[in-house]
């Protein structure tokens, strides 16, 4: 199985602030995908992100707010930006192993804007 | 769209005991995948089990294995002998079979509690 790298693991940050979320891939990924875990609810798809290609978002996330760069096959990055209270979360970096159908995840971020 | 439907937010269970995790699903698909996830306070997403819609078979990983009710679109999981470290949230999955790549659709969550 892939070995997903992410940090930081956790911050606290300043409200209307930015924040940069690292994922790194031990092996090459065709996809990777971002979630958000709001607390106490389930995991939400913000975004998949290609290779070279802008990323696809989910309805109710935009790329204004979750910029996301995936510049190659094994690392991506997801920022929140212009921080609320609203975004303090949990976010996860998933890989899925090509064709496999089967999908691993980061250790998560968690998030708190004050 | 697929729907994941777990009805259980609370689980508790005794040290070595059984104990089962219920999830029914809503999907037009025929070809799909179904996963069992565990999310200690660690935050990391572990996924326990895998079953294939075309596989009849139940899917088994140690202590771990699901009833797979295919027709009545159920998938729950069992756990044996439960242990302390089995204390964390259970989210089942749902994901899409296709070309290219598929994304999980997930539950709410299961809270499951094992005590001594």
């Amino acid at each position: 199985s892939a070995v997903i790298s992410q940090k930081p693991s956790r911050d606290i940050c300043q409200r209307g602030t930015s924040l940069t979320i690292q994922c790194q891939v031990d092996s090459q990924v065709t996809m990777m995908f971002w979630y958000r875990q709001q607390p106490g609810q389930s995991l939400t798809l913000i975004a998949t992100a290609n290779q070279g290609s802008e990323a696809t978002y989910e309805s109710g996330f935009v790329i204004d707010k979750f910029p996301i760069s995936r510049p190659n096959l094994t690392f991506s990055t997801l920022t929140v930006s212009n921080m609320s209270p609203e975004d303090s979360s949990i976010y996860l970096c998933s890989v899925e192993e090509t064709g496999a159908f089967r999908a691993f995840f980061g250790q998560g971020t968690r998030l708190t804007v004050v | 769209a697929q729907t994941v439907t777990q009805s259980q937010p609370e689980m508790s269970v005794q040290e070595a005991e059984t104990v089962t995790l219920s999830c029914t699903y809503d999907t037009s698909e025929n070809n799909y995948y179904l996963f069992w996830y565990k999310q200690p306070p660690s935050r990391q997403m572990i996924l326990v089990i895998r079953q294939e819609a075309y596989k009849q078979q139940n899917a088994t990983e140690n202590r771990f294995s699901v009833n797979f009710q295919k027709a009545a679109k159920s998938f729950s999981l069992k756990i044996s002998d439960s242990q302390l470290g089995d204390t964390a949230m259970y989210f089942c999955a749902f994901m899409k079979q296709g070309s290219g790549y598929s994304t999980l659709t997930f539950g709410k969550g299961t809270m499951l509690l094992v005590s001594p």
